[in-house]
């Protein structure tokens, strides 16, 4: 059982690259979401889906873009990546009626 | 809007001596709680959620949280830890409904020394 997927693991990225950070869930979720951690700050949420082909930002959602075309995918995209993007990036899916997320094992990104 | 206030950002502590981890929350309306931990180099996984019924909660690998709602605080605690608990534990709150925008603290690093 693969629950949560994410790729890449690690990426070094120059600024104003841009790159798409992939997650796929195989547990048939409809909420899906992506949170970036940050020393001190805990996870910040980024951007969610609460379906195929709905999608709404969160708390720091700027710099970022996200499509839901299907229930398993949730792509991150940085479009003009700055050296503020870089950080630890988490995608998650919630389990309806238990209240618990399910999380990926993260994508550690850093911008030069 | 919901918030979380983890008090420690690090607790150091013996090996087999007793742990409690503080959170306080912020909220007006009602609102789930939950624990995960997060060990080095992996994702978080849910240590324990209290969602309604017994205030006292019963996690995984021994932990357990007391809900107090007049105190808004969801303190994790275990009697004896051990060093494989060391790890970075978060805090996080959600209102009931739209409960999967879950708000987490800043987190709290737990060491534990033989």
């Amino acid at each position: 059982n693969a629950g949560v997927t994410q790729t890449p693991k690690f990426q070094v990225l120059k600024t104003g690259q841009s790159m798409t950070l992939q997650c796929a869930q195989d547990m048939n979720h409809e909420y899906m979401s992506w949170y970036r951690q940050d020393p001190g700050m805990g996870l910040r949420l980024i951007h969610y889906s609460v379906g195929a082909g709905i999608t709404d930002q969160g708390e720091v959602p700027n710099g970022y873009n996200v499509s839901r075309s299907t229930t398993e995918d949730f792509p991150l995209r940085l479009l003009s990546a700055a050296p503020s993007q870089t950080s630890v990036y988490f995608c998650a899916s919630f389990r309806d009626g238990t209240g618990e997320l399910f999380f990926g094992e993260g994508s550690r990104l850093t911008v030069l | 809007a919901q918030s979380v206030t983890q008090l420690d950002s690090q607790v150091p502590v013996f090996e087999e001596a007793p742990v409690e981890l503080r959170c306080n929350y912020s909220s007006s309306v009602s609102v789930y709680l939950f624990w995960y931990v997060q060990y080095p180099n992996q994702g978080l996984q849910l240590l324990l959620k209290y969602l309604s019924g017994s205030t006292l909660v019963k996690g995984i690998n021994g932990f357990e949280a007391e809900f107090n709602k007049s105190q808004t605080s969801f303190h994790l605690r275990k009697p004896s830890v051990h060093i494989s608990d060391t790890a970075e534990y978060f805090c996080a709150v959600t209102k009931i409904q739209g409960a999967q925008k879950l708000v987490f603290g800043q987190g709290t690093r737990l060491t534990i020394n033989p």
